[in-house]
This record gives C-alpha cells, sequence and structure tokens, in this order.
C-alpha cells in the first residue's frame, strides 16, 4: 500500500519557470490537499479537493493552480516560479478524518 | 485573528516532565480536531483525534474547551523521542503553526 506519492522530491527552479508536483494515492479518498511549509513555520493550505473535478481556495492559493481529474490524482502547477514559492509542498489525502501525507517536495526557486 | 493559533514554544523539558500544549479556534462550529506530530523534514502524522468528552493514549491526553475554544495536548513522562512539532488541526484541515518541543536528558 503505497499511500500518498509525491514526485519530485527535490527540485530546483530558475526564476519564471514553471513545474508541475505530482501527487497521487491509492486509498481511493476523495479529499486531497496541498500545503507549502516555509522553514519553522507550520502548513498553509493552498488549494484543496472534495472529489474529482472539484477544488477550491485554501489560504494561499496565488500562483499556483490545481486540477483533479480523477480520485487519485492532485497535481499543483507553479507559473512563472518566484523566490518567494521556495518552500516544501506537501501532499495529504483524507477520507476526511485522518489525513495522510505525502514524504514532500522540496523546492527551491533561484 | 488567525483561525488556528498554537503556543510559539518552543518548550525545552527534562526527561520526566509533564508538558501541556494549547491550541485555540475561532470559528465556534468547528467539529473535528487532531493533533498531529511533525518530526524534523518530515511529513506530519495524526498523533491523535480530540474527542468531545476527552481522550487519553498511554501518556498523551487531549482535552476540547469548547466554551473557551481551545483544544489542548498533555504528555506525561516525557521521553526524548517526544521530540518532535506538535500541530494542531481544526476542521477543513487548517493547522496550526506547531509547537516544538525539545526533551532533553
Amino acid at each position: 500500500n503505497a499511500g500518498v506519492t509525491q514526485t519530485p522530491k527535490f527540485r530546483i527552479l530558475k526564476i519564471g519557470q514553471s513545474m508541475t508536483l505530482q501527487c497521487t494515492q491509492d486509498m481511493n479518498h476523495n479529499y486531497m490537499y496541498w500545503y507549502r511549509q516555509d522553514p519553522g513555520m507550520g502548513l498553509k493550505l493552498i488549494y484543496y479537493s472534495v472529489g474529482a473535478g472539484i477544488t477550491d481556495k485554501g489560504e494561499v492559493p496565488n500562483g499556483y493552480n490545481v486540477s483533479r481529474s480523477t480520485t487519485e490524482d492532485f497535481p499543483l502547477r507553479l507559473e512563472l516560479a518566484a523566490p518567494s514559492q521556495t518552500s516544501v509542498y506537501f501532499c495529504a489525502s483524507s477520507y476526511p478524518t485522518e489525513a495522510f501525507f505525502g514524504q514532500g517536495t522540496r523546492l527551491t526557486v533561484v | 485573528r488567525k483561525e488556528v493559533e498554537q503556543d510559539p514554544g518552543p518548550f525545552n523539558v527534562p526527561e520526566g516532565a509533564t508538558v501541556a500544549f494549547n491550541c485555540t479556534y475561532s470559528n465556534s462550529a468547528s467539529q473535528s480536531f487532531f493533533w498531529y506530530r511533525q518530526d524534523c523534514r518530515k511529513e506530519p502524522k495524526l498523533l491523535m483525534s480530540v474527542y468531545s468528552s476527552g481522550n487519553e493514549d498511554g501518556r498523551f491526553t487531549a482535552q476540547l474547551n469548547r466554551a473557551s475554544q481551545y483544544i489542548s495536548l498533555l504528555i506525561r513522562d516525557s521521553k526524548l523521542s517526544d521530540s518532535a512539532t506538535y500541530l494542531c488541526v481544526v476542521d477543513d484541515m487548517r493547522f496550526g503553526a506547531g509547537t516544538r518541543l525539545t526533551v532533553k536528558p
């Protein structure tokens, strides 16, 4: 049982580049989330989804986009990367009570 | 006021000590409350849910105070392995900033 899988684990982007952070879960959870965590800080909710075809903004959605075409996948798109987007990104899914997290993607924008 | 606020910490305690963290929430209609644990550079993992009547799991006790809108986590007989950041979560997976605990020999 893989749980929540995030790729890549590490990435360095140049300012203005774009990328997609992948997130896949095999637990058939309806709820999925994307968070960012800056050093020494808590998790900030970027986007979330309550099911395939439904997404909604969280606390810090600017500069990001998501899609949810299937129950399993919830990719996060960064357009025009900026240094302020340097962070650790966590994807999670939940039933909706207990949330299971991926191992995170460490992104640096230079 | 932030939706979920936690004691800023850090808490540095000796082994065997009892330590408590609080977490306040702003939405009086909130229904779901959890404590998560996050080790350094790792993903958060569920420590325990918080029920209205309070609940205990070994050395850990979670309480909910609806009147004052806060939840608490009590750790008794602290172990070195309890060193981590403790995050409270309310409702639709809104996290507090976390409280860092370091247990020292």
